[in-house]
């Protein structure tokens, strides 16, 4: 089966910088998704690993570890427009198919 | 210049009744999906077809039925509603179902309420 595990919620500064942790058990592994979806909206695309390391994207930046199943979603100078559910979501089949299977999300909060 | 779009946006229905949500994307993706996103925001996929074709169909009743009459379509019927299909229904599509990166792009969703 798969379990994906992040905190439900955290709290930080405009202009901060903060990192929502997501760690993932799953039968295979092909990529390991971030997406944004604030109140009320569809969920969108952030960023993508699926070798170790770290991508940077901006203001935005996701670093995977295979071998710990664990990934982070970094966020630099935080704005409010950043206060959010960020979701973590793994793609376990290799070989074909696209199901992703998704955290339960972190909201994260920016405040002044 | 809409890319993955639904309708209805909200749907309030009685217990017991019979309706359908619909899905169009005009990025010319070979796969379109069906997620639920239940009241805690866990969001969790439902279906998924590349060209018309059924391939993921997880765990879910069988009062829900996906119809894909072509690629850039996918809809979903619930018969038999119960309380328990409120929810916010997100169509998705990506590019294909291979195994490379492939994003996938989200509806504005459905928000279901059954009463």
């Amino acid at each position: 089966g798969q379990n994906i595990d992040q905190p439900t919620e955290m709290t930080a500064t405009e202009g901060a910088i903060v990192q929502i942790n997501c760690t993932y058990q799953t039968s295979g592994f092909n990529g390991l998704f971030w997406y944004q979806q604030h109140a009320g909206e569809a969920p969108t695309f952030l960023s993508y690993n699926v070798l170790d390391g770290l991508e940077e994207k901006g203001r935005f930046s996701s670093f995977l570890s295979r071998s710990k199943g664990y990934s982070y979603l970094l966020l630099k100078e935080l704005q409010m427009k950043d206060s959010a559910s960020y979701l973590c979501a793994v793609r376990p089949i290799t070989g074909g198919g696209n199901k992703l299977t998704f955290g339960t999300g972190t909201q994260l909060k920016v405040e002044l | 210049d809409t890319a993955v779009s639904q309708t209805p946006k909200y749907l309030v229905t009685q217990m017991g009744n019979d309706k359908s949500i619909k899905c169009e994307q005009n990025l010319g993706h070979d796969t379109m999906y069906w997620y639920k996103q239940d009241s805690k925001k866990f969001l969790k996929i439902m279906f998924s077809y590349n060209n018309k074709e059924l391939i993921i169909n997880e765990t879910v009743p069988n009062r829900f039925s996906p119809k894909s009459p072509d690629k850039a379509h996918l809809n979903l019927h619930i018969n038999s509603l119960e309380l328990g299909d409120s929810a916010v229904y997100f169509c998705a599509s990506s590019q294909d179902a291979g195994p490379s990166y492939n994003e996938q792009f989200f509806g504005p969703g459905t928000r279901l309420t059954v009463l």
